[in-house]
């Protein structure tokens, strides 16, 4: 299965600063067939069910603000939040959908300073 | 309104099994390929198996490979996993998601975008 390793674990972070979170897949995510990269991310805020933030690497779910970037290829990616708001506090994973079995990272949990 | 509600979680002994149910409202069940993902403590999320919109085909994780089943009844747009042998390391909140993608010319995408709220499991004795 391909494995996803998130960097860093933890991250705090002030409000109004800019964040970033690192993935990297174990085997390239990128479909030549299509030319899709196919690397979502998700965020669980706590005490919720998770949420789609950004799907085929870099488009931004349905509502989710442009504060929100993402970025990569092959098998290195990287989520971006442009000013952190207390709001974005939570446990931001990394997703693969390239290959069966699907696979999370371990997960990176933002919180505010 | 879209809405995924899980059912079936309970404390249950090493060894034993359990059916978890998740209905779905609000988007037309058969036309989606539908999802098990579970939060373990202190690990996070794990993609456990999927279902195609017809019922025909079924993919699994490893750890759920051999000991669980996915299933679906879209007479009752509803979404069934079978947990049998069940360790201590199965105990997690496990949540339905729904594909986002109708089904057609590819029968799952693997994006979710609904998810349930969750239904535990305690695997203890």
């Amino acid at each position: 299965e391909i494995v996803m390793t998130q960097t860093p674990l933890s991250l705090p972070v002030t409000p109004g600063e800019p964040a970033s979170i690192s993935c990297r897949s174990s085997q390239s995510l990128f479909d030549s067939d299509d030319g899709n990269t196919y690397l979502d991310w998700y965020l669980q805020k706590p005490g919720q069910s998770p949420d789609l933030l950004i799907y085929t690497l870099s488009y931004r779910a349905s509502g989710v603000p442009d504060r929100f970037s993402a970025s990569g290829s092959g098998t290195d990616f990287t989520l971006k939040i442009s000013r952190v708001e207390a709001d974005d506090v939570g446990i931001y994973y990394c997703f693969q959908r390239m290959e069966l079995p699907y696979t999370f990272g371990r997960g990176t949990k933002l919180e505010i300073k | 309104e879209v809405q995924l509600v899980e059912s079936g979680g309970s404390v249950v002994r090493p060894g034993g099994s359990l059916r978890l149910s998740c209905v779905g409202a609000g988007f037309s069940f058969n036309e989606h390929a539908m999802h098990w993902v579970r939060l373990l403590p202190g690990k996070g999320l794990e993609w456990l198996a999927l279902i195609t919109a017809d019922g025909v085909d079924s993919y699994y994780g490893d750890s759920a490979r051999g000991r669980f089943t996915i299933s679906r009844d879209n007479f009752r747009k509803s979404l069934y996993l079978q947990l049998n042998n069940l360790r201590s390391e199965d105990s997690a909140l496990y949540y339905c998601a729904k594909d986002a993608l109708p089904t057609g010319t590819i029968a799952f995408g693997g994006v979710f975008d609904y998810w349930g709220q969750g239904t535990p499991v305690t695997v203890s004795s």
